[in-house]
């Protein structure tokens, strides 16, 4: 059972563009979700994070935005650079703590052309 | 300051065999989780660790323990592996999820 999925393998965007990759959730016990970047080799880092309770966050070219009655967020990156080339991972966490397990999706490869 | 830092970074094993993997959390984080990375997939839950004690346990069969020792730094042990358990695995130290979880580089298994 596939809780959070990101639907999309793969995103190309040009240089200077917008990127904007999904991910939807099932669990309604989700209360806390987050974004991780990934490069080869290196383990994911903590991009941006967005609490239940709001519907954006924003972190310099980075936005997070939350859906909650779609079980939908997503992620918009502006302007895109060549630098975000990288797997992406959203990930969900139940409330029940301060520190949960992080439920991830399968990831999107985001490729960003000069 | 050191970020998580993982032990050994690649590691082939054969099948059956027993392997233990090491990791030291970030400086300030208390909670030290592991998690399962196979080829094209995101990263799968295996436990969680804080004071000492195994705090949170996905769905991962009981040949997969942990140990988390005073210092916070932690162990994941593997018995009996199965061809099935190649993956990266990843350690990531936390203190509070406001902030995000830290990972480390991860530990590249290959069981042969």
């Amino acid at each position: 059972d596939q809780q959070v999925k990101q639907n999309s393998p793969s995103l190309s965007v040009q240089e200077g563009r917008i990127s904007i990759l999904n991910c939807d959730y099932t669990n309604s016990m989700f209360d806390y979700f987050l974004w991780y970047k990934k490069y080869p080799a290196e383990g994911p880092t903590f991009l941006i994070s967005i609490s239940s309770i709001k519907d954006k966050n924003e972190d310099g070219r980075f936005t997070v935005f939350l859906n909650k009655s779609a079980k939908h967020l997503s992620l918009h990156i502006v302007p895109s650079q060549p630098g975000d080339s990288a797997v992406y991972f959203c990930a969900a966490s139940a409330s029940g703590g301060n520190t949960g397990k992080l439920i991830f999706g399968q990831g999107t490869t985001l490729q960003v052309k000069p | 300051d050191a970020g998580v830092t993982q032990s050994p970074t690649h590691l082939i094993k054969t099948r059956g065999q027993q392997v233990t993997l090491r990791c030291s959390p970030k400086s300030g984080h208390d909670t030290v989780s592991w998690y399962q990375q196979a080829l094209g997939q995101g990263p799968q839950f295996i436990f969680q660790y804080y004071e000492e004690e195994e705090r949170q346990r996905g769905n991962f069969p009981d040949r997969f323990s942990g140990h988390q020792f005073p210092n916070y730094s932690s162990e994941l042990n593997v018995n009996a592996l199965l061809l099935g358990d190649s993956a990266l695995y990843l350690c990531a130290s936390s203190w509070d999820r406001r902030y995000g979880y830290t990972f480390g580089s991860g530990t590249r298994l290959t069981v042969v």
